[in-house]
């Protein structure tokens, strides 16, 4: 199996809500990546967890909080968005092996995607 | 800073020819990877191929092979026998290593259309 699944494929939500997107791997990966994709743009790193601890944060503001309940699961939750976090967001894993001579096994895989629309 | 330039924002080809996206990157980095990723619309991001710097044979995937020229810092991507499955954005990018902590930076991408 070498997928990431997502959910939702879609969410519309009003600037007060709170939602969560969900990510979910059953490769065996851990690492486990957030991008957020414009139209027409490359993917943008937001958060990296590996080994269920967050190891990168691009500055990110504080509206998005990623949390890593087990090595297969990421989530993003989402309070108090604004119309510009409007995107394509793209949950990616891999294996991340510390042993230099598996890493290149390391490539991402990507999952389809939440499209959300904040109104 | 890494950074990773695709020129050709837009391009076309007729199905069952060749096409050549081009890609050009700047790093002071001695070795690292450089990898190239479709996203069809609609559809999931996939690696097409990835190239190790210091290997100097040229990476290839059945109709998709690459021109690694690192003196002159580019990457393009030739994909041959164009197929109507090969419309999709195109996104070149740059890691200095394999590993997670290692940043994948993409370039702005080329939007190819396949034309029957």
């Amino acid at each position: 199996d070498t997928e990431v699944t997502q959910t939702p494929k879609h969410l519309v939500m009003g600037m007060t809500n709170k939602k969560s997107l969900k990510c979910e791997q059953h490769m065996g990966h851990r690492a486990m990546y957030w991008y957020k994709q414009k139209a027409k743009k490359p993917p943008e790193l937001m958060f990296v967890y590996s080994y269920e601890k967050l190891s990168i944060n691009e500055s990110v503001p504080s509206r998005f909080s990623p949390e890593c309940p087990n090595s297969s699961l990421l989530n993003l939750h989402l309070h108090a968005l604004q119309p510009e976090d409007s995107a394509l967001y793209l949950c990616a894993s891999s294996q991340d092996t510390g042993t230099s001579a598996l890493r290149q096994h390391n490539e991402q895989f990507f999952g389809p995607g939440t499209r959300l629309t904040v109104l | 800073a890494q950074t990773v330039t695709q020129s050709q924002p837009e391009m076309s080809v007729q199905e069952a020819e060749t096409v050549t996206l081009s890609c050009t990157y700047d790093t002071s980095e001695s070795n690292y990877y450089l990898f190239w990723y479709k996203q069809p619309p609609s559809r999931q991001m996939i690696l097409v191929i990835r190239q190790e710097a210091y290997k100097q044979q040229n990476a290839t995937e059945n109709r998709f092979s690459v021109n690694f020229q690192k003196a002159a810092k580019s990457f393009s991507l030739k994909i041959s026998d164009s197929q109507l499955g090969d419309t999709a954005m195109y996104f070149c990018a740059f890691s200095r290593g394999l590993a997670s902590y290692d940043k994948v930076i993409f370039g702005p991408g080329t939007s190819l259309s396949v034309i029957p």
